[in-house]
């Protein structure tokens, strides 16, 4: 079983509230992941981290921010929350180096903004 | 056109039948495939990965690859009610970093 967590698991806020999704994993991979789901649809990469001090956007234009200070620990911000962030965000890790790219998901934050 | 593309179904099969799931998708240069199924409610989580032309078998499930058609399939014999999720087609872009899902295909097996 994997070992990634996200916290929390539901959110539901008001506009205009900063928020930070958390993510931690425990299996020491260098890369790390946060896509968005809306129901039916595709997961879209928003940003994405090989390594401690690397952070890039992906293709997902997003409002939100992250940081990797620790390897285990990627969390997600929003400074200013609005209802077209409403949406379910996976976090999701994988070896360096890895030709089968497998990712191991985090059970997602549900976020709700009212 | 949408760079990986899937029937949304629903499919529905009866338990004990071969479901058989189809993606198609652009980028010819891609070379890593891979099916990740996601259960309601869920998180996906990896079935197969499939690099090479050709038929790949683990247990149930037989990832098939066509390079030249840009078809990946993905058959899952003696199908199970457990099996009903909806199965998402993976396909790894023009970098390491990026793998480009499908919409997904939802399965329900039928007792």
């Amino acid at each position: 079983e994997a070992d990634i967590y996200q916290t929390p698991r539901y959110l539901v806020i008001g506009t205009g509230k900063k928020i930070t999704l958390e993510c931690s994993q425990t299996m020491g991979h260098d890369k790390m992941y946060w896509y968005q789901q809306d129901p039916g649809m595709e997961l879209h990469l928003i940003h994405y981290s090989y390594g401690v001090n690397s952070t890039e956007k992906g293709d997902l234009s997003s409002e939100s921010t992250v940081s990797r200070i620790r390897t285990e620990h990627f969390p997600l911000t929003l400074e200013s929350a609005r209802p077209s962030h409403t949406s379910q965000y996976l976090c999701a890790s994988s070896e360096r180096g890895s030709t089968n790219e497998k990712l191991f998901f985090g059970s997602g934050t549900q976020l709700s903004v009212l | 056109q949408k760079e990986v593309e899937q029937n949304s179904g629903p499919l529905s099969v009866p338990e004990g039948a071969i479901a058989s799931l189809n993606c198609t998708y652009s980028d010819r240069v891609s070379q890593s495939f891979f099916w990740y199924r996601q259960y309601s409610g869920k998180s996906p989580e990896l079935i197969m990965s499939i690099y090479s032309n050709g038929d790949k078998e683990d247990g149930r499930f037989t990832a098939q690859l066509n390079k030249a058609s840009q078809y990946v399939s993905l058959l899952i014999r003696d199908s199970q009610p457990s099996d009903s999720a909806t199965y998402l087609c993976v396909v790894e872009g023009d970098s390491s970093y990026k793998l480009i899902f499908g919409s997904g295909t939802r399965l329900l097996v039928r007792p």
